[in-house]
């Protein structure tokens, strides 16, 4: 049962250019999404979230844009920095069921960034 | 910045054994969250923990499952009778509201392997 995918298992990519990492869902009662990410031996950190209202959020090199009728979402990374070499998590949820808390996870991308 | 800790970073234990997990949520958090991360697999939701009563859980969260806040700080996460399967790396999360307006906050996890 893969609800939200992320089809790329890695993503290479040179120091100032831009990170696209892509993922898609299939439930369409999902309404927030969310990006975290993860360095090795640590738990997933917060980075930026959108809610279904919105098609694109921004905060600082980071801007998540929704496409709700492609049920597709992406994050940007501009401009890529070595630091941000991790694994990359697309996560979503919503209120269908009465869930709440149960973020449901991409597999991950690895994003690698070289100097 | 206040962060979720988790101990211990890694716990063995016998097919058969008890396990208590152990975590310290951001002390102005409410709600309180186990996830789990089978190797190579995705990160899976547990159970979420709301005013001192369960809100929800997954169908992974059987009855060798449960969680217990026993004091104003702690917040764990026991498993009555551990299986092979249950060797993961679990992750303790916490937020300050529902998770649509406040993302969950994730602490480095506890790598527990069963032999």
């Amino acid at each position: 049962d893969q609800q939200v995918k992320q089809n790329s298992p890695s993503l290479s990519v040179q120091e100032g250019r831009i990170s696209i990492l892509n993922c898609d869902y299939t439930n369409s009662m999902f309404d927030y999404f969310l990006w975290y990410k993860k360095y090795p031996a640590e738990g997933p950190t917060f980075l930026i979230s959108i809610s279904s209202i919105k098609d694109k959020n921004e905060d600082g090199r980071f801007t998540v844009f929704l496409n709700k009728s492609a049920k597709h979402l992406s994050l940007h990374i501009v401009p890529s920095q070595p630091g941000d070499s991790a694994v990359y998590f697309c996560a979503a949820s919503g209120y269908y069921g009465g869930s709440q808390g149960n973020l449901i996870f991409g597999k991950g991308t690895k994003l690698s960034v070289k100097p | 910045e206040p962060e979720v800790t988790q101990t211990p970073s890694h716990q063995v234990t016998q097919m058969g054994q008890e396990v208590i997990l152990r975590c310290v949520p951001i002390s102005n958090h409410l709600y309180f969250y186990w996830y789990r991360q089978i190797l190579g697999q995705k990160v899976e939701f547990l159970v979420s923990f709301y005013n001192n009563e369960i809100s929800e859980k997954s169908e992974i969260f059987d009855d060798q499952f449960s969680v217990e806040r026993p004091d104003g700080s702690n917040f764990t996460l026991k498993i009555r009778s551990t299986k092979l399967e249950d060797s993961a790396m679990y992750f303790c999360a916490s937020s300050e509201g529902t998770f649509n307006n406040s993302p969950l906050h994730f602490g480095n996890g506890t790598r527990l392997t069963v032999t």
